[in-house]
């Protein structure tokens, strides 16, 4: 079945590094484009990143950019997120989705089960 | 960046009853580019409607999807009991942004 599975979260101090990753499986992960998406504790959702099917024109949110760099192996199905100079407002369940689009008409149709990024001293 | 305004905040209804969620942006946004997302504690977002009005695949037609420009509404037509959740709407633009979400809760 269609499926992503992210992994690399866990607890970093802030400043430091993090790298996430994000497993596809049962579709052709190189032919969609790919989003990160986080959630803060208790807070609602907000994008972060995006690349295209091919890897080339990436887009970042402006709390971000700079500092995340998104990535992917399509030889491996994966989508990566590097994380650096991170800081306590980093601190978010962390989840990968796929690019849906229909005529035109474009969302977020699969989604992981998300990964854990806490950044404290 | 467009700004996507939910309300109410939190929606308290009966099992059966009609709940009605509004989306205000703060500048007009294609119906193409407009989505909403349905999250459960501990669960990520699924997507309910995307282009304002069209249901996503397995999607149950009490579901429904209205609005343009600036105004968008998620209608769902008699509540089940595994529909109260958090609801999110979407616009997709090169820069995609929530709205902060509406909460229906049991009554």
């Amino acid at each position: 079945q269609v499926q992503l599975v992210e992994s690399g979260g866990g607890v970093v101090q802030p400043g430091g590094s993090l790298r996430l990753s994000c497993a596809a499986s049962g579709f052709t992960f190189s032919s969609y484009g790919m989003h990160w998406v986080r959630q803060a504790p208790g807070k609602g959702l907000e994008w972060v990143a995006y690349i295209p099917y091919d890897g080339t024109n990436k887009h970042y949110a402006d709390s971000v950019k700079g500092r995340f760099t998104i990535s992917r192996d399509n030889s491996k199905n994966t989508l990566y997120l590097q994380m650096n100079s991170l800081r306590a407002e980093d601190t978010a369940v962390y989840y990968c989705a796929k690019l849906f689009e229909s005529g035109g008409n474009y969302g977020m149709d699969v989604w992981g089960q998300g990964t854990t990024v806490t950044v404290s001293s | 960046e467009i700004v996507l305004t939910q309300s109410p905040g939190t929606l308290s209804l009966s099992p059966g009853e009609r709940a009605t969620l509004s989306c205000r942006a703060s500048q007009s946004v294609s119906s193409n580019y407009l989505a909403w997302y349905q999250q459960k504690p501990g669960q990520a977002p699924r997507l309910l409607i995307y282009g304002a009005s069209s249901r996503a695949t397995g999607i149950p037609d009490r579901f429904s999807g209205s609005g343009s420009g600036t105004d968008f509404t998620l209608t769902i037509s008699r509540l089940e009991p595994e529909d109260f959740a958090v609801y999110y709407c979407q616009q997709y633009g090169t820069s995609p942004t929530f709205g902060q979400g509406t909460k229906v809760e049991i009554k």
